[in-house]
């Protein structure tokens, strides 16, 4: 049973950085693509990014491309979503989550055993 | 959103409920749809996969269909623990993106 265990969350400045953690234990990540999903307060789920099982493929959301960066470290079983120039409309719960592929496409869509979420607040 | 959901339905205890999830031929027109379940504070929780497929402990009391570009879920024998918020989500192979809906807000009265 993979069970997903984020950290890095924080409080920070408009244009600063930070980088998220999600660990995985019960289930080597090798293989398997990972979304990156966040949720800002009060609002619906916005996906982020995703990371192909070898890390050759990434795919972005418009709103993140170019300041945010994902990428995987299988030998420590954890992802990583480095964040950048990080704006006001970043602050967000973050999630990571694994890939289920669907019969048609070879990525699909969120599948279950989220992490617990990241708190990430930027503001001046 | 690119996928569109109502903000919220409601009904009684025991009745039966549907969440629609309209889309385009890029995402739920091609491509088969997840439903996520979500308290609050809490993880969303995958309830459906593949349009129709549940995962191991979800009860049948919830199914998933499709028709075209819309998908729908379908939860019968409501009860107030089911009380949250319900999303969709599908891969869109024109954007290369997940797409969400916009979230409903599941009332048990």
């Amino acid at each position: 049973q993979l069970k997903l265990v984020q950290s890095g969350g924080d409080v920070v400045h408009p244009g600063r950085s930070l980088r998220l953690s999600c660990e995985a234990s019960g289930l080597t990540i090798f293989g398997y693509g990972f979304h990156w999903v966040r949720q800002a307060p009060g609002k619906g789920l916005e996906w982020v990014a995703f990371i192909w099982y070898d890390g050759s493929e990434t795919y972005y959301a418009d709103f993140v491309k170019g300041r945010f960066t994902v990428s995987r470290d299988d030998s420590k079983n954890t992802l990583y979503l480095q964040m950048d120039s990080l704006r006001v409309e970043d602050t967000a719960v973050y999630y990571c989550v694994k890939d289920l592929p669907t019969p048609r496409t070879r990525i699909g869509a969120p599948d279950d055993g989220w992490g617990q979420g990241a708190v990430v607040t930027v503001s001046s | 959103s690119v996928l569109t959901q109502p903000p919220s339905v409601s009904a009684a205890p025991g009745q039966r409920v549907t969440i629609s999830c309209s889309g385009s031929d890029s995402n739920i027109g091609y491509n088969f749809v997840s439903w996520y379940q979500q308290f609050p504070g809490a993880a969303p929780k995958l309830l459906i996969y593949d349009t129709n497929s549940r995962p191991s402990g979800i009860p049948d009391r919830f199914s998933g269909s499709k028709s075209g570009t819309s998908a729908t879920l379908a939860i019968t024998g409501l009860q107030t623990a089911d009380e949250g918020d319900y999303f969709c989500g599908t891969w869109d192979r024109k954007l290369n993106v997940v797409v969400f809906g916009g979230g409903t807000k599941l009332t048990v009265l």
